[in-house]
C-alpha cells in the first residue's frame, strides 16, 4: 500500500545515452507531478499530469525531457541525450482528486558520467 | 513569478532549545503554503498545509504558522530525531484543479543530544 513507488532507485548512464525513470503513484491518485532536485536546492517542477494529459509542462528544461502516463496511472520521464547537468534526484509526487497534498517518493538518483 | 525564501540554511540546536525557521514568500493568489520534511535520501514528507494568514496548525513538537508574507516553523524541546532538511513550498492559481509547488532551499537543522 503503500505510497509513491520509483524505479530504478539509482540510474548511473554515460553521457549521450537515453534513460527512462519509473514512477508509480499511489492507487486512485488522478494527479501526477515530476520535479528535480540538485544538491542543496529544492526541489524544481518540471511537468504534472491530469489524467492522461500533461496538463502542465512548463518545467521541462528541453526538448531531450519528455513524459508520458498513457493509463493515467504509472507514468514514464524520459531523457534524450543526456547531459552532466541532468545529473540530480528525480522526483515524483502523487495528489488525489480534490487534495492539493501532494506525496512523494523516494527520488531516483541519475548520475550521468 | 513565484519565490520562497527558506532562512536560516542551517540550524544547530541542543536538544530542548526551542527555535523557528522562516519561509518568506510571494505569490500571485497563495492557493496553500506547504511544509515538508526531508530525510538523507529520501522523498519530502509533508507535514502541514496552511491557507489563510493567522491560521495555525501543530503536531508534536512542531506548529506552523501563517502571515500575508511569511510563515514561521517553530521547533518546541527538539529531540535529535527531528534533525532533517525542511522545506517550505508555496502553492498558486486557482479552478479547483491541482497545481505545481514552488519550495525554497530548505533549512537543514540539526538537533544534538
Amino acid at each position: 500500500g503503500a505510497g509513491v513507488s520509483q524505479t530504478p532507485s539509482n540510474k548511473v548512464t554515460e553521457k549521450g545515452k537515453y534513460v527512462e525513470l519509473r514512477c508509480d503513484p499511489i492507487s486512485g491518485h488522478t494527479a501526477l507531478y515530476w520535479y528535480r532536485q540538485s544538491l542543496g536546492q529544492g526541489p524544481e517542477f518540471l511537468i504534472y499530469f491530469q489524467g492522461t494529459g500533461a496538463a502542465d509542462d512548463s518545467g521541462l528544461p528541453n526538448d531531450r525531457f519528455f513524459a508520458v502516463r498513457p493509463e493515467g496511472s504509472v507514468s514514464t520521464l524520459k531523457i534524450q541525450r543526456t547531459e552532466r547537468g541532468d545529473s540530480a534526484v528525480y522526483l515524483c509526487a502523487s495528489s488525489q482528486q480534490g487534495s492539493n497534498i501532494q506525496y512523494f517518493g523516494a527520488g531516483t538518483r541519475l548520475s550521468v558520467l | 513569478e513565484d519565490q520562497v525564501t527558506q532562512s536560516p540554511e542551517a540550524l544547530r540546536l541542543q536538544e530542548g532549545e526551542s527555535s523557528s525557521l522562516n519561509c518568506s514568500y510571494t505569490v500571485s493568489g497563495l492557493r496553500g503554503l506547504f511544509w515538508y520534511r526531508q530525510d538523507p535520501g529520501k522523498g519530502p514528507e509533508f507535514l502541514f498545509t496552511l491557507y489563510s494568514a493567522g491560521e495555525e496548525k501543530e503536531k508534536e513538537r512542531l506548529k506552523a504558522t501563517l502571515t500575508k508574507k511569511e510563515s514561521f516553523l517553530h521547533i518546541t524541546a527538539p529531540k535529535p530525531e527531528d534533525s532533517a532538511t525542511y522545506l517550505c513550498a508555496v502553492q498558486a492559481g486557482s479552478g479547483g484543479s491541482n497545481y505545481k509547488l514552488t519550495f525554497g532551499k530548505g533549512t537543514l537543522l540539526t538537533v544534538n543530544p
